[in-house]
Formats: structure tokens, sequence, C-alpha cells
């Protein structure tokens, strides 16, 4: 069965580089989450859209912003990179009648 | 607001059970989860369970949950080396269109 497609699986950018994450969600899936894990934390929730407009909105800095296509593919662009924002980056995505599925996260390393 | 709790690192012999507890705080949880993350990978969701739901049973796996006193827990029966990695209880307040909390995580240290 398809799965959540994240890519890049690992990236290393510079301090005050910009990255863009992108997140392929199950065919059919209309909402999609994105969460930053730092090493050693839980997973903590950014951001989601659902429909292609923003649906929730967490603990996101004013760095980085995200918005969701038509193909309902989403991409997080994240700006003047700073070494804290090194973690696990994952996406996820449901419907109304489904539990939220993982991707298997793009590793950012900011040196 | 929400929260959920977890005790960070729990150690067990192979062959034995392994619970695993978990305390959340917001009774309007609708899903429960728990989530399973080896070193470097991904989240791999183990198994969840409603709120309307007391207990549910996957092979080795039996979640419990009292909703009462927000309490989950996981029991893992007959513990693997494989089954070392970090478990993660989460909850959201519906299946779809809400989003997940994580737990803080508990290591499982499974000794040969």
């Amino acid at each position: 069965a398809a799965g959540v497609i994240q890519s890049p699986r690992h990236l290393i950018k510079e301090k005050r580089e910009t990255a863009t994450l992108k997140c392929y969600p199950i065919p059919r899936h209309d909402t999609v989450y994105w969460y930053q894990q730092g090493p050693g934390q839980d997973p903590q929730f950014l951001i989601s859209f659902y429909e292609k407009m923003q649906s929730d909105k967490g603990s996101i800095p004013d760095r980085f912003s995200a918005q969701q296509f038509s193909d309902y593919h989403s991409e997080l662009n994240m700006s003047s990179l700073e070494l804290g924002d090194s973690a696990l980056y994952f996406c996820a995505s449901s419907t109304r009648d489904t539990e939220a599925f993982f991707g298997q996260g793009t590793r950012l390393t900011v040196v | 607001g929400e929260d959920v709790e977890q005790s960070l690192f729990l150690s067990v012999r192979e062959g034995d059970s392994s619970v695993i507890n978990c305390t959340y705080t917001d009774s309007s949880s609708t899903y429960l989860y728990w989530y399973k993350q080896e070193p470097g990978a991904g989240l791999q969701l183990l198994t969840y369970i409603f709120s309307n739901m007391d207990m549910k049973q996957d092979q080795r796996l039996t979640v419990l949950l009292n909703k009462k006193d927000k309490h989950l827990s996981l029991r893992i029966a007959d513990t693997q080396t494989g089954d070392s990695a970090i478990y993660f209880c989460a909850e959201s307040h519906s299946g779809g269109y809400q989003k997940v909390t994580f737990g803080t995580g508990t290591k499982l240290q499974v000794i040969p």
C-alpha cells in the first residue's frame, strides 16, 4: 500500500540558508500535518492543512512557512536556518475517517 | 491544555512482559495511540484504541484504557530484543482532522 512520502530523507544546510521539505500524502488523503522532533524529544506539531487551507497551527517559527498544493502535496519552507532547527521533520496525512499516517521523516542538519 | 506523560525508561529481560504506562489530561481525547520509534527511524504506528473501548489486543500487544483515570498502558508479551525502541503514547480528538499530541516517550531496553 502507498505510504506518505517525504523528500529528501536527509538534508544538510548551513546557518542562514533556506530549506524546502516536501511531503506527498497517501492518495485521497486531504489533510497533511507537519511535526518537528528535536534530538531526544517527542514530535511537536507545527502546522496542518485541510483541502489546501491551513487548518491548525502549532509551535511553528515565523521563519517557517508551509502550504498544500492542488495535488495535496505539501512543502515546508524554512528560512534563516539556525543550529536549533536541526531535527527530524515528519509529515503525516489523513482523511476524515482514518488516523494519521506518518512518513519516514526528513533529517535536517544545520551546520 | 493537552499533556501526555510517560515514564522515561523501562528495562526488561527478554521473554518477560513489558508494561509501558501513559497518562493524559485531555478528557475529550477520542483516539489514543502507541507509536514505536527505533533509533534514527520514523514513527511506526503499533496500535490505537478508541476512547469508548477498555481494551484492545493485537497479537503480543495489549492496550488497556482507564478513561476515568486517563491512564493508558501498552503491554508487550514475550518481549524480544527487537522490541527495544522508544514508545510514544499519543492522543487526538478525532481520527481525521485533529493533530496528534505525543507523550514524552519511554525508552524500552530489552536485556538478552
